[in-house]
């Protein structure tokens, strides 16, 4: 139980073009999901806590106009990179927090190439 | 907000042998505190994890130990094995388990055969 389903995992693009992360939780209804970002060899850095239904918080130095974040359902968030540019490529990993004070459960990840 | 800083950042240790990863956090409030492991392109996976309320905790080859006052946590793995190779990060966060996570920097585990 508690998958959480991200998609695409690989996106190779152009800069300037502007790239969609869906996360998923698949047999939970996931009331908070976190986006994360990881470049090589490094930690997971918090860009945003959404909640269902409002507006993500972002953390600091985190543009809320170049990522945007939608969180409709209770199960379905999207991360979009606008305009994305070569400093944008890195691994965007997406976690969904449970109720009943569960670990988050992590998404297999999006590597974003921007070329 | 809360900061995590995890050592060493590397260790390399021979098969059998046991590893220790330690990370210290700075917010008191913080009461969750779990442990990942992460091999190349994939998921962070959680390996354990323990809460303010207990100083010790462990789960076959893997323990982790907890000093509030110091605000200090370890990760420890016994008789380790090659598949214990990876990234092992710690983290912390306030509140319920499902809060937001502040991730400790990372430690590349390599145990030699």
């Amino acid at each position: 139980g508690a998958v959480v389903s991200q998609h695409p995992s690989w996106v190779i693009c152009k800069s300037g073009t502007s790239v969609k992360i869906e996360c998923r939780s698949l047999d939970f209804q996931a009331t908070t999901m976190f986006w994360y970002r990881q470049f090589p060899k490094q930690s997971l850095m918090l860009m945003a806590t959404s909640n269902e239904g409002s507006k993500a918080t972002y953390e600091q130095g985190v543009e809320k106009d170049k990522f945007l974040i939608n969180h409709a359902s209770l199960t379905l968030s999207t991360l979009t990179v606008t305009s994305a540019h070569p400093e944008d490529s890195s691994f965007y990993i997406c976690s969904a927090g449970l109720q009943g004070n569960q670990p988050q459960h992590f998404g297999d990840g999006t590597r974003l190439s921007i070329l | 907000g809360e900061n995590v800083e995890q050592h060493p950042s590397t260790l390399s240790v021979q098969e059998g042998d046991s590893a220790v990863i330690k990370c210290t956090y700075s917010d008191s409030a913080s009461n969750y505190f779990p442990w990942y492991k992460q091999e190349l392109g994939k998921r962070p996976q959680l390996i354990i994890d323990i809460r303010s309320n207990v100083g010790e905790k462990k789960d076959q080859r893997i323990a982790v130990t907890l000093n509030k006052t110091a605000k200090h946590f370890s990760l420890h793995i016994t008789e380790t094995q090659p598949e214990d190779s990876a990234v092992y990060f710690c983290a912390a966060s306030i509140g319920a388990a499902g809060n937001k996570l502040t991730f400790g920097g990372g430690t590349r585990v390599l145990v030699k055969p």
